[in-house]
């Protein structure tokens, strides 16, 4: 079945540092969806790309999808406390499949002030 | 809107003993899933309802987990006789069909002893 795994499982930073998260996916996608799930809390849904090679800026966040529609980069600008948590990618492989999400397991995010 | 709704917050039990989970999609959304996310790894997906039809299944250990989805609405998830693998967060999650990301609940924090 898809597999879609995440890169680095931690990240430590200091506030002021970028940070970065790269996901994968064993199978093309029709859709990737990034999420991010404070500690203690459920996955919040922060954007969805659909295009190969398109990229989306939500302020500091960038998001990438890869060329073969395969890979996917969330990139922060400037880390802030605010920006804890874990952050998911998940991959919809479409077709009869459509709206059936497979998750990564995530790059846990650590912000020291 | 209200978001999505899920009770109870936190549930411990005994193995072999039964438990009920219940959710309460955003109104007007026709597909709800079931998640399980295990303590340190991402949601998995374990039924995906449209309307009150099954579409996905495949991951649901079907010897001991059930879900129904009456009406259309309201869900309910159980885990009959529980194991002390069950121990995860239930996340129940609501979409429009072909709309942007899930919105999920706050899950039900299961505890098997």
């Amino acid at each position: 079945g898809q597999q879609v795994m995440q890169i680095p499982q931690y990240q430590h930073v200091q506030e002021g540092e970028d940070f970065t998260t790269y996901c994968n996916s064993s199978t093309t996608l029709s859709n990737i969806q990034w999420y991010k799930q404070r500690p203690g809390g459920h996955p919040v849904f922060l954007i969805q790309l659909v295009k190969s090679g398109e990229v989306k800026k939500q302020k500091r966040l960038t998001f990438q999808f890869g060329e073969a529609k395969k890979n996917s980069s969330l990139h922060i600008t400037a880390t802030q406390t605010t920006d804890v948590g874990t952050y998911f990618c998940a991959g919809d492989a479409g077709g009869t499949s459509y709206g059936k999400l497979t998750f990564g397991q995530g790059t846990i995010l650590t912000v020291h002030p | 809107e209200a978001g999505v709704a899920q009770s109870p917050r936190y549930k411990i039990i005994e193995k072999r003993q039964s438990v009920a989970f219940w959710c309460n999609p955003i109104s007007g959304h026709a597909t709800l899933y079931w998640y399980q996310q295990i303590l340190g790894q991402g949601p998995k997906l374990l039924i995906q309802f449209q309307n009150n039809g099954v579409v996905d299944d495949s991951q649901l250990p079907k010897d001991r987990f059930s879900a129904e989805r009456l009406k259309g609405v309201d869900s309910t998830l159980k885990i009959q006789p529980a194991k002390l693998e069950d121990s995860a967060v239930y996340l129940c999650a609501s979409s429009l069909l072909g709309a942007l990301g899930y919105t999920f609940g706050s899950g039900t924090r299961l505890t098997v002893v």
